[in-house]
């Protein structure tokens, strides 16, 4: 069964550039969205925004002039950069997949990694 | 952009059934999907299409979607089930997905 991990640095400092990779393991990346989910601490969830397998993107208006999500297709990985972090960005990012339009549940996601803006 | 509204606490006595609400503009012509989320964990995926389970769910979760509000349903109520739920639809004119704010469920 296809499983997801995050990693990255926990610790980002203030206006510097958040990096989280998602490693996808167990399946291909084909055919397939991969998104990115935060969580601030005591909050609910925030979709981020997805890449297609082809490498389409759609971003969350809120923080589509921050966010860049790309797709290694042969390491089965794709990323999210966040730029000119603020404490506003601590939180738990989470990758996950889905099947697009109607078919968009997330199934199965990673464990979530923390990551703190630190000033 | 599409608003989903979910009340932020539900309390039900143990063995009773628990409903949580999803609200938002004709959502009964979306798909709904619902998560559930125990502290310090990853989200779950407990109900997709409306009112389908994936494997592994046990029957007890249940879900329906009409009009302008979405429900899942969880019977006989233990203190395994408390946790945090969220409902989630695709929104077609943005292609964004969007999630509920989130219900607490506690067992009484």
């Amino acid at each position: 069964q296809v499983q997801l991990q995050e990693s990255g640095p926990g610790l980002v400092k203030s206006s510097e550039t958040l990096s989280v990779t998602c490693t996808v393991s167990g399946g291909s990346i084909r055919d397939y969205y991969w998104n990115w989910i935060r969580q601030s601490p005591g909050k609910g969830l925030e979709w981020i925004g997805y890449i297609y397998y082809s490498g389409s993107t759609t971003y969350n208006s809120s923080l589509k002039s921050r966010v860049t999500i790309s797709v290694d297709r042969s390491k089965n990985q794709f990323s999210l950069k966040l730029k000119s972090v603020t404490a506003a960005d601590t939180a738990v990012y989470y990758c996950a997949r889905d099947g697009g339009s109607r078919a968009s549940w997330f199934d199965p996601w990673g464990q979530g990694t923390l990551v703190t803006v630190s000033s | 952009s599409y608003v989903l509204t979910q009340p932020p606490s539900v309390s039900v006595a143990p063995g009773k059934t628990a409903r949580i609400t999803c609200g938002g503009d004709n959502i009964g012509s979306k798909a709904v999907h619902w998560y559930q989320q125990r502290p310090g964990q990853a989200p779950v995926l407990v109900i997709y299409y409306d009112s389908d389970r994936p494997s592994g769910i046990p029957e007890r979760f249940s879900g329906s979607n009409s009009g302008n509000t979405a429900t899942l349903s969880i019977s006989s109520v233990g203190a395994g089930d408390e946790a945090d739920y969220y409902c989630q639809v695709w929104d077609v004119s943005s292609d964004h997905r969007v999630f509920g704010g989130g219900t607490k469920l506690t067992v009484l």
